[in-house]
């Protein structure tokens, strides 16, 4: 119950495309849904990050889509660039307590 | 003006060994927290001090000890290195519980 589930483990999108990576969790506690960017050896960064009373938010390129009755949230890069090549993370936290829950990870390359 | 700092970047010891990693946070947060990214990636916690109070603490082994000097300094020690301790060590800290986590450079620990 505490998992949160990432998809897919790997991407590759070309220039200019959109990449989607997928994220569902089973724990109806959590309220806050972070995305994180990790590039090689840099630690994560905070992307764009989503409370469950909105069903999307948008900050330039990256959009956070919310479907709290399927527990499920996506984040969409729009117009991929070859600099969004890097991992990136969901999570997800339980009100008050401190701790996020990390998918897997996906890794993006975005090709020239 | 870093943010998160974390001393060493890099951390190479034989098993046995205790080694210790030190973290500094300049933003004026409450909460600071310890994360291990394994060799695939994966980001778990380990930790989470709030005003220098251990909040969380992950089932891990009695050899990781945290210790807390202030709120904006959160050590992590090690006694009796194991070949599965070798990882990125990541320190983070955040000002509400689940609010954004600013998260350090990372220390890879190789351990042989």
């Amino acid at each position: 119950q505490q998992q949160v589930k990432q998809s897919p483990q790997s991407l590759i999108v070309q220039k200019g495309g959109i990449s989607i990576i997928n994220c569902a969790y089973e724990n109806t506690a959590f309220d806050y849904f972070p995305w994180y960017q990790q590039f090689p050896g840099k630690g994560p960064a905070l992307l764009i990050a989503i409370r469950p009373d909105v069903s999307e938010k948008k900050e330039g390129r990256f959009t956070i889509s919310f479907n709290k009755s399927a527990k499920q949230f996506s984040l969409h890069i729009m117009d991929s660039q070859p600099g969004d090549s890097a991992t990136y993370f969901c999570a997800a936290s339980p009100s008050g307590t401190y701790k996020y829950i990390f998918g897997t990870g996906t890794r993006l390359k975005v090709l020239a | 003006d870093t943010a998160v700092s974390q001393t060493p970047k890099y951390l190479v010891t034989q098993m046995g060994n205790d080694k210790s990693i030190k973290c500094e946070q300049n933003l004026g947060h409450d909460t600071m927290y310890w994360y291990k990214q394994d060799s695939k990636k994966f980001l778990k916690i380990m930790f989470s001090y709030n005003n220098k109070e251990l909040i969380i603490n992950e089932t891990v082994p009695n050899r990781f000890s945290p210790k807390s000097p202030d709120k904006a300094h959160l050590n992590l020690h090690i006694n009796s290195l194991e070949l599965g301790d070798s990882a990125v060590y990541f320190c983070a800290s955040s000002r509400l519980s689940d609010s954004e986590q600013y998260f350090g450079p990372g220390t890879r620990l190789t351990v042989t």
